[in-house]
Protein backbone atom coordinates (compact mmCIF):
# COMPACT_ATOMS: atom_id res chain seq x y z
CA UNK A 1 0.00 0.00 0.00
CA UNK A 2 2.01 2.96 -1.24
CA UNK A 3 -0.84 5.50 -0.98
CA UNK A 4 0.66 8.96 -1.58
CA UNK A 5 4.39 9.11 -2.32
CA UNK A 6 6.41 12.33 -2.35
CA UNK A 7 9.89 12.80 -3.77
CA UNK A 8 12.35 14.02 -2.72
CA UNK A 9 12.07 13.83 1.08
CA UNK A 10 14.66 16.53 1.73
CA UNK A 11 16.20 19.26 -0.37
CA UNK A 12 18.37 22.30 0.14
CA UNK A 13 18.31 25.02 -2.49
CA UNK A 14 20.00 28.34 -2.99
CA UNK A 15 17.93 31.47 -3.54
CA UNK A 16 16.94 31.76 -7.17
CA UNK A 17 17.26 28.08 -8.01
CA UNK A 18 14.34 26.11 -9.36
CA UNK A 19 13.04 22.68 -8.53
CA UNK A 20 10.06 20.38 -8.90
CA UNK A 21 8.43 18.29 -6.21
CA UNK A 22 6.71 15.13 -7.35
CA UNK A 23 3.61 13.57 -5.86
CA UNK A 24 2.23 10.20 -6.95
CA UNK A 25 -0.90 8.42 -5.72
CA UNK A 26 -2.08 4.90 -6.46
CA UNK A 27 -5.66 5.18 -5.15
CA UNK A 28 -7.20 6.40 -8.42
CA UNK A 29 -8.26 9.63 -6.71
CA UNK A 30 -9.59 12.48 -8.81
CA UNK A 31 -8.54 15.26 -6.46
CA UNK A 32 -5.00 16.18 -5.47
CA UNK A 33 -3.62 18.99 -3.33
CA UNK A 34 -0.39 20.70 -2.35
CA UNK A 35 -0.03 22.24 1.12
CA UNK A 36 2.75 23.93 3.00
CA UNK A 37 3.17 23.56 6.74
CA UNK A 38 4.85 26.23 8.81
CA UNK A 39 5.16 26.33 12.62
CA UNK A 40 2.05 27.67 14.33
CA UNK A 41 0.17 28.09 11.07
CA UNK A 42 -1.27 24.67 10.39
CA UNK A 43 -1.48 23.62 6.76
CA UNK A 44 -2.19 26.11 4.01
CA UNK A 45 -3.39 25.11 0.56
CA UNK A 46 -1.09 26.16 -2.30
CA UNK A 47 -2.76 24.65 -5.39
CA UNK A 48 -5.14 21.83 -6.07
CA UNK A 49 -6.47 19.78 -8.97
CA UNK A 50 -9.90 18.26 -9.51
CA UNK A 51 -8.83 16.07 -12.39
CA UNK A 52 -6.23 15.30 -15.02
CA UNK A 53 -5.29 18.45 -16.89
CA UNK A 54 -6.92 20.84 -14.41
CA UNK A 55 -5.39 22.97 -11.67
CA UNK A 56 -6.58 25.80 -9.45
CA UNK A 57 -5.13 28.26 -6.96
CA UNK A 58 -5.45 27.74 -3.26
CA UNK A 59 -4.80 30.06 -0.35
CA UNK A 60 -1.09 30.81 -0.93
CA UNK A 61 -0.29 30.21 -4.65
CA UNK A 62 2.27 32.97 -5.30
CA UNK A 63 5.71 31.72 -6.33
CA UNK A 64 4.49 28.23 -7.18
CA UNK A 65 3.22 26.47 -10.29
CA UNK A 66 1.64 23.06 -10.69
CA UNK A 67 0.81 20.54 -13.37
CA UNK A 68 -1.41 17.45 -13.52
CA UNK A 69 -0.55 15.76 -16.81
CA UNK A 70 -1.45 12.31 -15.50
CA UNK A 71 -4.20 11.44 -13.06
CA UNK A 72 -1.81 9.81 -10.61
CA UNK A 73 0.80 12.58 -10.57
CA UNK A 74 0.75 16.15 -9.30
CA UNK A 75 3.87 18.28 -9.66
CA UNK A 76 4.73 21.41 -7.68
CA UNK A 77 7.31 23.76 -9.14
CA UNK A 78 9.32 26.61 -7.68
CA UNK A 79 10.68 28.70 -10.55
CA UNK A 80 12.89 30.99 -8.46
CA UNK A 81 13.18 29.83 -4.87
CA UNK A 82 13.06 32.38 -2.05
CA UNK A 83 13.92 31.93 1.66
CA UNK A 84 10.23 32.51 2.49
CA UNK A 85 9.50 29.23 0.74
CA UNK A 86 11.44 27.26 3.31
CA UNK A 87 8.80 24.91 4.62
CA UNK A 88 7.52 21.37 4.74
CA UNK A 89 5.40 20.55 1.71
CA UNK A 90 2.65 17.96 1.78
CA UNK A 91 0.75 16.41 -1.05
CA UNK A 92 -2.68 14.87 -0.52
CA UNK A 93 -5.33 13.16 -2.59
CA UNK A 94 -9.00 12.39 -2.10
CA UNK A 95 -12.03 10.95 -3.76
CA UNK A 96 -14.78 13.21 -5.05
CA UNK A 97 -17.11 14.92 -2.58
CA UNK A 98 -16.54 17.22 0.37
CA UNK A 99 -17.10 14.35 2.82
CA UNK A 100 -14.11 12.40 1.56
CA UNK A 101 -10.98 12.49 3.74
CA UNK A 102 -7.67 13.50 2.27
CA UNK A 103 -4.75 11.07 2.28
CA UNK A 104 -1.34 12.62 2.85
CA UNK A 105 2.20 11.84 1.83
CA UNK A 106 5.10 12.01 4.29
CA UNK A 107 6.22 15.45 3.15
CA UNK A 108 9.20 17.16 1.57
CA UNK A 109 11.38 19.26 3.81
CA UNK A 110 12.71 22.14 1.74
CA UNK A 111 15.28 24.70 2.88
CA UNK A 112 16.13 27.76 0.82
CA UNK A 113 19.42 29.43 1.71
CA UNK B 1 -15.87 31.60 5.03
CA UNK B 2 -15.15 28.73 7.33
CA UNK B 3 -12.56 28.65 10.09
CA UNK B 4 -11.25 26.37 12.82
CA UNK B 5 -9.93 27.29 16.25
CA UNK B 6 -7.95 24.84 18.34
CA UNK B 7 -7.64 26.03 21.92
CA UNK B 8 -4.25 25.29 23.37
CA UNK B 9 -1.24 24.85 21.13
CA UNK B 10 0.31 22.52 23.71
CA UNK B 11 -1.46 20.06 26.01
CA UNK B 12 0.28 17.86 28.55
CA UNK B 13 -1.32 14.87 30.28
CA UNK B 14 -0.13 11.99 32.43
CA UNK B 15 -0.17 8.49 31.05
CA UNK B 16 -3.54 6.95 31.80
CA UNK B 17 -5.29 10.32 32.14
CA UNK B 18 -8.10 11.66 29.99
CA UNK B 19 -7.12 13.39 26.78
CA UNK B 20 -9.26 16.36 25.69
CA UNK B 21 -8.29 18.42 22.66
CA UNK B 22 -10.60 21.27 21.79
CA UNK B 23 -11.83 22.32 18.38
CA UNK B 24 -14.38 24.98 17.52
CA UNK B 25 -15.44 25.76 14.00
CA UNK B 26 -17.18 28.54 12.18
CA UNK B 27 -19.31 27.72 9.17
CA UNK B 28 -22.47 29.11 7.65
CA UNK B 29 -23.78 25.61 7.04
CA UNK B 30 -23.36 22.31 8.89
CA UNK B 31 -19.82 21.26 8.05
CA UNK B 32 -17.92 18.06 7.54
CA UNK B 33 -15.31 17.76 10.32
CA UNK B 34 -12.08 15.81 10.56
CA UNK B 35 -9.34 15.11 13.08
CA UNK B 36 -5.87 14.21 11.86
CA UNK B 37 -2.76 13.14 13.77
CA UNK B 38 0.81 13.86 12.75
CA UNK B 39 3.74 11.96 14.23
CA UNK B 40 7.24 13.47 13.94
CA UNK B 41 8.57 13.57 10.39
CA UNK B 42 5.43 12.00 8.99
CA UNK B 43 2.38 13.12 7.08
CA UNK B 44 -1.12 13.56 8.48
CA UNK B 45 -3.16 10.47 9.24
CA UNK B 46 -6.94 10.51 9.53
CA UNK B 47 -8.17 9.78 13.07
CA UNK B 48 -11.90 10.18 12.50
CA UNK B 49 -14.49 12.19 10.62
CA UNK B 50 -18.02 13.47 11.03
CA UNK B 51 -20.16 13.90 7.95
CA UNK B 52 -23.76 13.08 8.82
CA UNK B 53 -25.67 10.83 11.20
CA UNK B 54 -24.49 9.93 14.70
CA UNK B 55 -22.83 12.88 16.39
CA UNK B 56 -20.47 10.73 18.47
CA UNK B 57 -17.79 9.45 16.15
CA UNK B 58 -15.26 6.76 17.01
CA UNK B 59 -11.87 6.68 15.36
CA UNK B 60 -8.64 4.78 15.44
CA UNK B 61 -6.41 4.26 18.50
CA UNK B 62 -9.31 4.69 20.96
CA UNK B 63 -10.08 8.30 20.08
CA UNK B 64 -13.57 9.69 19.66
CA UNK B 65 -15.16 13.07 19.04
CA UNK B 66 -18.60 14.53 19.44
CA UNK B 67 -20.17 17.01 17.05
CA UNK B 68 -22.15 19.61 18.98
CA UNK B 69 -23.93 21.94 16.63
CA UNK B 70 -25.20 24.27 19.38
CA UNK B 71 -21.64 24.80 20.62
CA UNK B 72 -20.01 24.67 17.15
CA UNK B 73 -17.52 22.23 18.63
CA UNK B 74 -15.87 18.95 17.70
CA UNK B 75 -13.63 18.11 20.65
CA UNK B 76 -11.39 15.05 20.54
CA UNK B 77 -11.17 12.74 23.55
CA UNK B 78 -9.52 9.54 24.68
CA UNK B 79 -10.26 8.02 28.09
CA UNK B 80 -6.72 6.92 28.88
CA UNK B 81 -3.58 8.43 27.33
CA UNK B 82 -0.71 6.29 26.20
CA UNK B 83 2.85 7.34 25.56
CA UNK B 84 2.36 6.50 21.88
CA UNK B 85 -0.34 9.20 21.64
CA UNK B 86 2.27 11.96 21.80
CA UNK B 87 1.92 13.77 18.50
CA UNK B 88 0.40 16.86 16.92
CA UNK B 89 -3.33 16.85 16.28
CA UNK B 90 -5.17 18.90 13.68
CA UNK B 91 -8.85 19.64 13.41
CA UNK B 92 -10.16 20.48 9.93
CA UNK B 93 -13.46 21.55 8.42
CA UNK B 94 -14.85 21.13 4.92
CA UNK B 95 -17.95 22.80 3.63
CA UNK B 96 -20.45 20.52 1.89
CA UNK B 97 -21.63 23.39 -0.25
CA UNK B 98 -18.35 23.88 -2.03
CA UNK B 99 -19.31 23.55 -5.68
CA UNK B 100 -16.04 24.28 -7.39
CA UNK B 101 -14.89 20.73 -7.07
CA UNK B 102 -12.47 19.26 -4.63
CA UNK B 103 -12.58 19.02 -0.91
CA UNK B 104 -11.05 22.23 0.37
CA UNK B 105 -10.15 21.66 3.99
CA UNK B 106 -9.49 24.48 6.42
CA UNK B 107 -7.13 23.38 9.17
CA UNK B 108 -6.66 24.58 12.70
CA UNK B 109 -3.16 25.51 13.83
CA UNK B 110 -2.68 22.23 15.66
CA UNK B 111 -2.30 21.01 19.24
CA UNK B 112 0.88 19.30 20.36
CA UNK B 113 0.04 16.54 22.85
CA UNK B 114 2.68 15.53 25.36
CA UNK B 115 2.19 12.41 27.49
CA UNK B 116 4.20 12.16 30.68
CA UNK B 117 4.93 9.19 32.89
Amino acid sequence: NAGVTQTPKFRVLKTGQSMTLLCAQDMNHEYMYWYRQDPGMGLRLIHYSVGEGTTAKGEVPDGYNVSRLKKQNFLLGLESAAPSQTSVYFCASSGTGSNQPQHFGDGTRLSIL
Amino acid sequence: AQSVTQLGSHVSVSEGALVLLRCNYSSSVPPYLFWYVQYPNQGLQLLLKYTTGATLVKGINGFEAEFKKSETSFHLTKPSAHMSDAAEYFCAVSSPLFTGGGNKLTFGTGTQLKVEL
